[in-house]
């Protein structure tokens, strides 16, 4: 029974670099959760995906960085040209869809650490 | 502006000493409030999620608790394995599920 599973577990990129993301859901989970969590800070809401859509992705940078949760396959987080301030835990966490809108709780990943050099 | 606040940052117990855990929140509709257990270097676990004032959850030595302002998480006669960091968040009625406003967290350290 695996859980959200994210790799890689640790990245380094050199500044100017494209970081890639990954993220496989619980196995009958169709929705998908990024969150960055910085040094010294809470975890922020970046973007909400279902299947082959964006739900909201009001808390992801307006350049930079892009998301997506293909048909088949994990969902991906995509940071291009990274800087050094894009350090920090990225978290995946997948839910259930509940039709009568009793809210299914997420359950996250173990992040990946993106390091910035 | 929506906002989560935790308190204590850190809080220290000898194994055995209870004690509680607060988040106070400020939003502009409260659809659910969510407590979460992060281990150093991993992800956050799910606990509980408390959706109206009054409403008390309970789980092994843990039990959280909801007002119209903030929550508590109360541990009972605390075990070292019980050290970690609490986080709590809401989710706002009107937005996206599971779109969680977290707090920074209480760190949690059980002493034998």
């Amino acid at each position: 029974n695996a859980g959200v599973m994210q790799n890689p577990r640790h990245l380094v990129r050199r500044r100017g670099q494209e970081a890639r993301l990954r993220c496989s859901p619980v196995k009958g989970h169709s929705h998908v959760y990024w969150y960055r969590q910085l040094p010294e800070e809470g975890l922020k809401f970046m973007v909400y995906l279902q299947k082959e859509n964006i739900i909201d992705e009001s808390g992801m940078p307006k350049e930079r960085f892009s998301a997506e949760f293909p048909k088949e396959g994990p969902s991906i987080l995509r940071i291009q040209q990274v800087v050094r301030g894009d350090s920090a835990a990225y978290f995946c966490a997948s839910s259930l869809w509940d039709s009568s809108y009793l809210h299914t709780e997420a359950f996250f990943g173990q992040g990946t650490r993106l390091t910035v050099v | 502006e929506d906002q989560v606040t935790q308190s204590p940052e850190a809080l220290r117990l000898q194994e055995g000493e209870s004690s509680s855990l607060n988040c106070s929140y400020t939003v502009s509709g409260l659809r659910g409030l969510f407590w979460y257990r992060q281990d150093p270097g991993k992800g956050p676990e799910f606990l509980f999620t408390l959706y109206s004032a009054g409403e008390e959850k309970e789980k092994e030595r843990l039990k959280a608790t909801l007002t119209k302002k903030e929550s508590f998480l109360h541990i009972t006669a605390p075990k070292p394995e019980d050290s970690a960091t609490y986080l709590c968040a809401v989710e706002k009625e009107g937005g996206a599920t599971n779109k969680l406003i977290f707090g920074t967290g209480t760190l949690l350290a059980v002493q034998p």
